[in-house]
């Protein structure tokens, strides 16, 4: 399985941006870049996921670089509600590897 | 409303006492995941299955068995719990392709006495 890397941990001030960042150096051609985050006490939710380009939702941007090694989840204004681990994971787009394993993200403090 | 609902939230089980984790889902996904999270840790994989077919992790003790009666619903069995059995268990549901996203229950808590 392509393995990802993040920071273990990053700190925020509230309604300022941040960056998260993802190393996925072995990544191959058909696998997709997947956030997740869990807050405290709850199961982790999807929050973003890319190929190639940049993407954009409710939620936050993903910025994925051109040769698809890292890639940066934004998230535009932090809130305090945004205080939770993030994961950055690799699926392939099809074949047998869809499944989803997860590394050991990225503990996000937002300060108020 | 919730498409993933794994009950109980709580469970307390007594140490060596079968115990049975239920997942149900309403989004007619074709794989069902079963995780393990302890404190302070990643979720970890234990197993999966796309439609019937059954996926072990290569790491996931016997202890652990999982049943899928239909597509709507996952058991996970644990046979004889142990102390260090104690953790939150997620159950998450997909389609077979890393093209759309996967939904979470809120887990189950286990408490070994």
């Amino acid at each position: 399985d392509a393995k990802t890397t993040q920071p273990n941990s990053m700190e925020s001030n509230e309604e300022e941006p941040v960056h998260l960042p993802c190393n996925h150096s072995t990544i191959s051609g058909t696998d997709y870049i997947h956030w997740y985050r869990q807050l405290p006490s709850q199961g982790p939710e999807y929050v973003i996921h890319g190929l190639t380009s940049n993407v954009n939702n409710r939620m936050a941007s993903l910025a994925i670089a051109e040769d698809r090694k890292s890639s940066t989840l934004i998230l535009h204004r932090a809130t305090l509600r945004d205080a939770a681990v993030y994961y950055c994971i690799l699926r392939m787009g099809g074949g047998s590897n869809y499944k989803l394993t997860f590394g050991k993200g990225t503990l996000l403090t937002v300060n108020p | 409303d919730a498409m993933v609902i794994q009950n109980p939230r709580y469970q307390v089980t007594q140490f060596g006492k079968p115990v049975t984790l239920s997942c149900s889902q309403t989004l007619n996904h074709n794989v069902m995941y079963w995780y393990q999270q302890k404190s302070s840790q990643a979720p970890k994989l234990l197993f999966h299955y796309y439609d019937k077919d059954f996926n072990n992790e290569a790491d996931t003790p016997d202890n652990f068995q999982s049943r899928r009666p239909n597509t709507s619903f996952c058991f996970l069995d644990i046979r004889s719990p142990g102390l260090g059995d104690a953790a939150m268990y997620l159950c998450a549901t997909s389609e077979d392709r890393g093209t759309t996203e996967a939904f979470f229950g809120q887990g189950t808590r286990l408490t070994v006495v």
